[in-house]
């Protein structure tokens, strides 16, 4: 079955870097978007990037544009958030998730059939 | 940008019928997909694309959508239902594509 495993979480001060893993099996990783997704202490749910199926593709929520940068290496089924500039409000619960397609300029990889457990990111001085 | 809008709790008996709705402008037009979330756990898709159901989610998981709502009827609540529900859209209404979530309808089971 499809699993996600992130990591690279931890506490981090403000202005500071940080890079997220998600380790991807149980499915053919090379064929499918894949998305960041983030969620605040205590709050909703919030989008944060994607990459289609070869990475050629990426998307970011506007919150994150121009400060994290998202990739994959399908060789490895993996993928990648790397966080720069961090805020105190980029403080939160990160899972990566499964889009249902491949091509990411709409439609089906747009939903998140698969979750990971998350990774938790604490942004403080 | 486009705005998901859900009632911040709904709460029903064990047994009856829960009904979390999820307001859009023209939303009929979009699909919608639904996660269920329960404490400290991530988000499981209990409905994609307005109606369909993920394997493994129990019959009693519907949605539908038209005009300016979508709903995820859970038919014969139980205990275990309990659990926040977000609905989501892809939008792209701006110049790049975008994931839109409501903001969260917690369900409570009497």
């Amino acid at each position: 079955q499809v699993q996600l495993v992130e990591s690279g979480g931890g506490v981090v001060q403000p202005g500071r870097s940080l890079r997220l893993s998600c380790a991807a099996s149980g499915f053919t990783f090379s064929s499918y978007g894949m998305h960041w997704v983030r969620q605040a202490p205590g709050k909703g749910l919030e989008w944060v990037a994607v990459a289609s199926y070869d990475g050629s593709d990426k998307y970011f929520a506007d919150s994150v544009k121009g400060r994290f940068t998202i990739s994959r290496d399908n060789s490895k089924n993996t993928l990648y958030l790397q966080m720069n500039s961090l805020r105190t409000e980029d403080t939160a619960v990160y899972f990566c998730a499964k889009g249902g397609g491949g091509f990411c300029s709409g439609g089906s990889c747009y939903r998140f059939d698969s979750w990971g457990q998350g990774t938790l990111v604490t942004v403080s001085s | 940008s486009y705005v998901l809008t859900q009632p911040p709790s709904v709460s029903v008996a064990p047994g009856q019928t829960a009904r979390i709705t999820c307001g859009g402008n023209n939303i009929g037009i979009k699909s919608v997909h639904w996660y269920q979330q329960k404490p400290g756990q991530a988000p499981v898709q209990v409905v994609y694309d307005d109606s369909a159901r993920p394997s493994g989610i129990p019959e009693r998981f519907s949605g539908s959508n038209s005009g300016n709502t979508a709903t995820l009827t859970i038919s014969r609540v139980e205990a275990g239902d309990e659990a926040d529900y977000y609905c989501q859209v892809w939008d792209n209404s701006s110049d790049h594509p975008d994931v839109v979530f409501g903001g969260g309808t917690k369900l409570t089971v009497l």
